[in-house]
């Protein structure tokens, strides 16, 4: 089954510890993308990698950090400085060339910082 | 003003009734739109994607974009209970690789 798969589903860190979320696929997607839920929001971009080593910034990147080593994988760092990481977070793919190029989900991370 | 405004709801209706949900934006360099419905703790589910103005439809569900307006509805027929979720339009300037714009989401509840 082609899919995106995000580990763990819930997972609670002590504040001042960096965490790493990770987010792998297997629909030979080139993009992956990292957004942010917030209760009664909607996604926020936090980052996004259109080729194996390389990303770019996406609207609220300040306190989270990612690498692109392989295609299939795109794990997001969320460090202590980032002030309220307490979120749902969401992993995402899409292709960039032959169509289509709708985003999918995985199922999604929910952190709780205490 | 945000880019793009949603009426978070909650919307509640019976078994069967006709669901209009929508969604306005304010950057004219949008060409593509999408909902998606995302059920309590899951990821979103992509369940529209068009492009620039027009009609798509897609069994139950029909998507809808004004441009000249920026306003974009997704319609929803004989709703069923499993409808009950929330939904999210996004939008996009660019075709593909480009960051998703989204609304807050719309609460929706059918009850049998």
């Amino acid at each position: 089954d082609g899919g995106i798969t995000q580990s763990p589903k819930y997972l609670f860190r002590k504040e001042g510890q960096n965490v790493t979320l990770s987010c792998e696929q297997n629909l030979n997607h080139d993009a992956m993308y990292w957004y942010r839920q917030d209760p009664g929001q909607g996604l926020r971009l936090i980052y996004y990698s259109q080729i194996v080593n390389d990303f770019q910034k996406g609207d609220i990147a300040e306190g989270y950090s990612v690498s692109r080593e392989k295609k299939e994988s795109f794990p997001l760092t969320v460090t202590s400085a980032q002030k309220n990481p307490t979120a749902f977070y969401l992993c995402a793919s899409s292709r960039l060339a032959g169509g289509p190029y709708e985003q999918y989900f995985g199922p999604g991370t929910r952190l709780t910082v205490t | 003003q945000k880019e793009v405004e949603q009426d978070p709801g909650p919307l509640s209706v019976p078994e069967g009734a006709i669901v209009s949900l929508n969604c306005t934006y304010s950057n004219s360099a949008f060409q593509y739109f999408m909902w998606y419905r995302q059920y309590s703790r899951k990821g979103p589910e992509l369940l529209m994607y068009t492009y620039s103005s027009g009609n798509k439809e897609d069994g139950r569900f029909t998507a809808q974009v004004d441009k000249s307006s920026k306003y974009i509805s997704l319609f929803i027929r004989d709703s069923q209970p499993s409808d009950s979720a929330t939904y999210l339009c996004a939008m996009s300037a660019g075709q593909a690789g480009t960051a998703l714009i989204f609304g807050k989401g719309t609460t929706l509840s059918v009850s049998s």
